[in-house]
């Protein structure tokens, strides 16, 4: 059974701070995901990570599969990043549901 | 864009009750998913289903729950006798791609409160 650790579990910023977010996991995966929550509960997909990097926007995900490390990075933090940050990994195939860390809580103060 | 939907946004029932949770997935996705997630804690997976069949499920998805494709459209999460600690916000996910590691699109959520 995959063990998803996350850290901080709760960060808080002032706005244009550069955020890191990492997250450490017990077994080998196929994938892992970052996801942000926002206050209403919804669930917003940011990224699947099999290997190396992925960017969007402000947004930069990396993963080290030897050292089953991933890590969340936020360029030129604002307010409207503050929402719940979660990884998640997925053991097997399509079919395997995630395994989900207990999330980050981010406030970015202006 | 397409997206999930799940309906109700928030159901109030009694304990022992039934309760269905629905769940419209993005029409041409093909691996579907429930998860929980008690107020304060971690998501939770429950079950996938492909192929109009479970794949999966977790230790918490025991015989009081099932699921269902009832339609070309729907899935549905049953809860047949509701307990106190079923309370939770329920998310239905669904995925597209068939044998690879396909990006989860998540519903909005339904809030299940039992009293």
């Amino acid at each position: 059974k995959n063990e998803v650790e996350q850290s901080p579990q709760n960060l808080t910023a002032q706005e244009g701070e550069f955020i890191t977010i990492n997250c450490s996991y017990s077994v080998g995966i196929s994938a892992l995901h970052w996801l942000q929550q926002h206050p209403g509960g919804g669930i917003v997909s940011l990224f699947m990570l099999s290997s190396g990097k992925k960017k969007h926007g402000r947004l930069i995900a990396t993963i080290n599969i030897q050292e089953k490390h991933s890590s969340l990075h936020i360029t030129a933090s604002h307010p409207r990043d503050s929402a719940v940050y979660i990884c998640a990994a997925r053991s097997g195939g399509g079919a395997d549901g995630l395994t989900f860390g207990k999330g980050t809580h981010l406030i970015i103060q202006p | 864009e397409p997206e999930v939907t799940q309906t109700p946004s928030h159901q109030v029932t009694q304990m022992g009750q039934e309760v269905i949770l629905r769940c419209v997935p993005i029409s041409n996705h093909l691996y579907f998913y429930w998860y929980r997630q008690i107020l304060g804690q971690k998501v939770e997976f429950l079950v996938s289903f492909y192929n109009n069949e479970i794949s999966e499920k977790s230790e918490i998805f025991d015989d009081q729950f099932s699921v269902e494709r009832p339609d070309g459209s729907n899935f549905t999460l049953k809860i047949r006798s509701t307990k106190l600690e079923d309370s939770a916000m329920y998310f239905c996910a669904s995925t597209y791609r068939v044998r690879s590691r396909g990006e989860q699109f998540f519903g909005p959520g339904t809030r299940l409160t039992v009293l």
